[in-house]
C-alpha cells in the first residue's frame, strides 16, 4: 500500500529565514504530486503540482518554489519567509489528475 | 472553469441527530465528485467518491452522499452523528472529460457536534 510522509510536522521560523519542507511517497511510482496551503480558518490553496521529475506548475505567484528531484520526492522552499507564509502545508498525490488525491499529515509553519 | 460551493461554513448539530452538508458545483460536463474530512491538525482523508454508476454513494464512518445531476449537487449525509464527527468537511469535483483544472475544492464546512 502507498503511504505519504511529510516533515517536519511543526516548524517555527523567523521572518527572512529560508524554508525547506519535504514530502515523500512510498509504494507507488510516477505519482502526480501537489502542495497546498491552508491559512487559519480558510480552505485549501493549491500552490504547486508536478506530473514528473523536474516538471513543476505554479498556481499562485509568491515567494515560494517547489522542486521534484526524484520521482517520489517533492520539496517546497523559500529563500526568505514572510509572515504571510504561516499556515498548514499539505502534500498530496494521485495517479490521475482527475481522481482522488491522498494527503499527507501536514506541516504547521509559524513565521514569527 | 469549475467551481464548488459549500453553502454552509459552519453546521452545528446535536449528538445523535442527522446531518446534511451541502455541496453544489458548476460544470456542464460529466464530473467526478469527492468528499473529504479533516480532523484538527491532520491531513485530509477521503470519505467517499462518485465516479459513475449508482448515484447514492456510501463511504466510511457511516456517511453517504447522493449525486444529483439535474441540481448539480452532491450533498453529504449521516443519519446519526457522534462527537467524533466534529471536523472540517471538504467537497471536491473534477472534470471526468479531462479538463485542465484537475480537482477543485470547496471552502469547507465545519461540522460542530454539540452534546
Amino acid at each position: 500500500s502507498q503511504t505519504i510522509h511529510q516533515w517536519p510536522a511543526t516548524l517555527v521560523q523567523p521572518v527572512g529565514s529560508p524554508l525547506s519542507l519535504e514530502c515523500t511517497v512510498e509504494g507507488t511510482s510516477n505519482p502526480n504530486l501537489y502542495w497546498y496551503r491552508q491559512a487559519a480558518g480558510r480552505g485549501l490553496q493549491l500552490l504547486f503540482y508536478s506530473v514528473g521529475i523536474g516538471q513543476i506548475s505554479s498556481e499562485v505567484p509568491q515567494n515560494l518554489s517547489a522542486s521534484r528531484p526524484q520521482d517520489r520526492q517533492f520539496i517546497l522552499s523559500s529563500k526568505k519567509l514572510l509572515l504571510s507564509d504561516s499556515g498548514f502545508y499539505l502534500c498530496a498525490w494521485n495517479f490521475d489528475r482527475y481522481y482522488e488525491q491522498y494527503f499527507g499529515p501536514g506541516t504547521r509553519l509559524t513565521v514569527t | 472553469a469549475q467551481s464548488v460551493t459549500q453553502l454552509d461554513s459552519q453546521v452545528p448539530v446535536f449528538e445523535e441527530a442527522p446531518v446534511e452538508l451541502r455541496c453544489n458545483y458548476s460544470s456542464s460536463v460529466s464530473v467526478y465528485l469527492f468528499w473529504y474530512v479533516q480532523y484538527p491538525n491532520q491531513g485530509l482523508q477521503l470519505l467517499l467518491k462518485y465516479l459513475s454508476g449508482s448515484t447514492l454513494v456510501k463511504g466510511i464512518n457511516g456517511f453517504e452522499a447522493e449525486f444529483n445531476k439535474s441540481q448539480t449537487s452532491f450533498h453529504l449525509r449521516k443519519p446519526s452523528v457522534h462527537i467524533s464527527d466534529t471536523a472540517e468537511y471538504f467537497c471536491a469535483v473534477s472534470d471526468s472529460g479531462g479538463g485542465a483544472d484537475g480537482l477543485t475544492f470547496g471552502k469547507g464546512t465545519h461540522l460542530i457536534i454539540q452534546p
